[in-house]
């Protein structure tokens, strides 16, 4: 059974780095892309961006200029780097398994834990 | 982009009762869309996909229909463990876009 195990500071400054990891266990790394996902009173969820094992990635375009997801294929792990955050990134942050690599869409079956995030000085 | 909007917003039922939630595209989407269930304070869960897909484990009581641009919801028999906000999400193509919910309370 596929587990999503998310880590990170939970606590920011403004101007700082958000970072976040994503451990996947129990099934393929390889055959899926993988997302970030935030949630927030104002915002509802916003998809971030995803990412495969060969470090492809698609980005939501609100996010593109601070945003960098990278993949770590040796522990099957993907990290969300988000620079210079504001109040506004204050979220609840979700990693979460999405479509195949083999071209088939498909919505976010496995979700993370989910991550507090606050952003204030 | 593509915009989700849902409605209602809220509502409130009684146990049994029937509930509709509703949920439009601004553009065609055929059937790809999905439903999720967020019970206060957890993690989302998928409900549906493809539209009217019920995943493994949801109750029958769950239904999903409409393709295009108009997509419906339905709780037949309202339970109490049904309490919970319900999204939707297109995955047609990037990005992939949530509706704003909709709140169900007792």
């Amino acid at each position: 059974q596929v587990h999503l195990q998310q880590w990170g500071a939970g606590l920011l400054k403004p101007s700082e780095t958000l970072s976040l990891t994503c451990a996947v266990s129990g099934g393929s790394f390889s055959g899926y892309y993988w997302s970030w996902i935030r949630q927030t009173p104002g915002k509802g969820l916003e998809w971030i961006g995803e990412i495969h094992h060969s470090g492809s990635t698609k980005y939501n375009a609100s996010l593109k200029s601070r945003l960098r997801i990278s993949v770590d294929t040796s522990n099957n792990q993907f990290s969300l780097n988000l620079r210079s955050v504001t109040a506004a990134d204050t979220a609840v942050y979700f990693c979460a398994r999405g479509r195949t690599i083999s071209g088939a869409v498909a919505p976010f079956d496995i979700w993370g834990q989910g991550t507090t995030v606050a952003v204030s000085s | 982009d593509i915009q989700m909007t849902q409605s209602p917003s809220s509502l409130s039922a009684s146990v049994g009762d029937r509930v509709t939630i509703s949920c439009r595209a601004s553009q065609g989407i055929s059937n790809y869309l999905a439903w999720y269930q967020q019970r206060p304070g957890k993690v989302p869960m998928l409900l549906i996909s493809g539209a009217s897909a019920l995943q493994s484990g949801v109750p029958s009581r769950f239904r999903g229909s409409g393709s295009g641009t108009d997509f419906t919801l339905t709780i037949s028999t309202l339970q109490p463990e049904d309490v919970a906000t319900y999204y939707c999400q297109k995955y047609d193509s990037a990005p992939w876009t949530f509706g704003p919910g909709t709140k169900v309370e007792l």
